[in-house]
């Protein structure tokens, strides 16, 4: 298996614009994490879903997030409109039933 | 709430042992620990499901004292590929389930 496959790799944009981050578990995952990785607030579950249903939406940090789970094979992350304090590496995680999670290599986004 | 890692950095010598500790204030289902190297994801080392446990991953160990609310990561005989950063995750017995809240780590370094 490919792993936890997330894109893209790295995003520079400008204040104010939307940003859309992409993440395709591992095959037969049925659970699935957004996270932001800061030097300040350290490694922050924004939202998880299980079964593609949003379960726990409480880390995400203002309406100008959100993230959809359309299907078992793919989510996104919306940022809109982007600020420099967004400026983070998400990552995206997924298991199955009480086990490890898989990271994916994360998307570096900079907001200029 | 987020869990209380100590020490928040060592230093250590190859072939010198470490011991890494994490408390949390809520009563705990599991813990998990993750070691992430400086620009990649955090990477899954071991899941401890029932108090007063100990797994062990070839020269590195945990054991989880769930009346306490605490864990530890022994790493024995440290090399260098130990070097990095190391995270616990703990999972709360009330709300979500599978819901991890990370600590804000233990950068370990190994030097020759």
């Amino acid at each position: 298996d490919a792993g936890v496959i997330q894109s893209p790799r790295h995003e520079v944009t400008e204040m104010g614009q939307e940003v859309t981050l992409r993440c395709k578990p591992i095959s037969g995952h049925n659970s699935l994490f957004w996270y932001r990785q800061t030097m300040m607030r350290g490694l922050e579950l924004l939202i998880y879903f299980n079964n593609n249903v949003p379960i726990d939406d409480s880390g995400m940090p203002e309406d100008r997030f959100s993230a959809k789970m359309p299907n078992a094979s793919f989510s996104t992350l919306k940022i809109q409109p982007s600020e420099p304090r967004d400026s983070a590496v998400y990552f995206c995680a997924s298991s199955e039933g009480v086990a490890e999670q898989f990271f994916g290599p994360g998307t570096r986004l900079t907001v200029l | 709430q987020q869990p209380v890692q100590s020490p928040q950095a060592v230093i250590l010598r190859e072939g010198e042992d470490a011991v890494i500790n994490c408390s949390s204030s809520k009563a705990l289902y599991s813990v998990h620990w993750y070691r992430q190297k400086h620009g990649e994801a955090p990477v899954f080392l071991m899941i401890l499901l029932k108090g007063g446990e100990q797994k062990g991953h070839e020269k590195i160990s945990a054991s989880f004292n769930e009346k306490k609310q605490q864990s530890s990561l022994y790493l024995t005989a440290s090399q260098l590929s130990y070097s990095g950063t190391y995270f616990c995750g703990t999972e709360p017995t009330s709300g979500s389930a599978r819901q991890l809240t990370f600590g804000s780590g233990t950068q370990l370094t190994v030097l020759p």
